[in-house]
């Protein structure tokens, strides 16, 4: 069965990196595009960024442009989100989802979580 | 890109129907079809309820429904169950190349 893992989360101080990985399994990696979305403590959804099948393409919202990037390797089967200059805002449950078509993610993993304090 | 904008809250009896509204603008909602609806339980990963406006995965209960007219996208619940208390959110794909979820809808089951 489709299984997704987000690994990588843990607690780090404003400005520093950390690198989210989210290794995939029982489906076709290389053909499907591949989302992160983030959930802060209470609140709503948030969409991250996503990268195409191949890997051409990337996206990634407004508030993590320029911090945030999303990359992908098909031969390991796993996503990565490399985050830089991290701030209190970050701190939330990062998912990692894949596309069943255009915007819609049909599996999520569990969720990894990102404290970003000092 | 702005949230899209949903009620916060949405409660209903047994039974009974429900409507959830999700307002955006012609640079998402508006402008194309791919609008999503997703269900999300306390301590969760969040699941895909409709996809493409009206369309339901397999393995959805046929009691979920979608619409769009112009800017506003609607997801309805029919027969409504106590399972189906959770929070909902929608997503839109944007013309910036993004995605925009709304601000999320908790339903409550009297």
């Amino acid at each position: 069965q489709v299984q997704l893992v987000e690994s990588g989360g843990g607690v780090v101080q404003p400005g520093k990196s950390l690198r989210l990985s989210c290794a995939v399994s029982g489906f076709t990696f290389s053909s499907y595009g591949m989302h992160w979305v983030r959930q802060a403590p209470g609140k709503g959804l948030e969409w991250v960024a996503i990268v195409w099948y191949d890997g051409s393409k990337k996206y990634h919202a407004d508030s993590v442009k320029g911090r945030f990037t999303i990359s992908r390797d098909n031969s390991k089967n796993t996503l990565f989100l490399q985050m830089n200059s991290l701030r209190v805002e970050d701190t939330a449950v990062y998912y990692c989802g894949k596309e069943l078509v255009v915007g819609a993610i049909d599996n999520w993993g569990q969720g990894t979580l990102v404290t970003v304090s000092s | 890109q702005s949230a899209l904008t949903q009620p916060a809250s949405v409660s209903g009896s047994p039974g009974q129907s429900i409507t959830i509204s999700c307002t955006g603008t012609s640079s998402d909602v508006g402008g194309y079809h791919y609008v999503s609806w997703y269900q999300q339980h306390p301590g969760k990963a969040p699941k895909l309820m409709i996809y493409d406006v009206s369309n339901r995965p397999s393995g959805v209960s046929n009691r979920f429904s979608g619409s769009k007219s112009s800017n506003t996208a609607s997801l309805t619940i029919s027969g409504l169950q106590a399972e189906d208390e959770a929070d909902y959110y929608c997503s839109s794909y944007t013309s910036s190349s993004t995605y925009v979820f709304g601000t999320g809808t908790k339903v409550t089951v009297l």
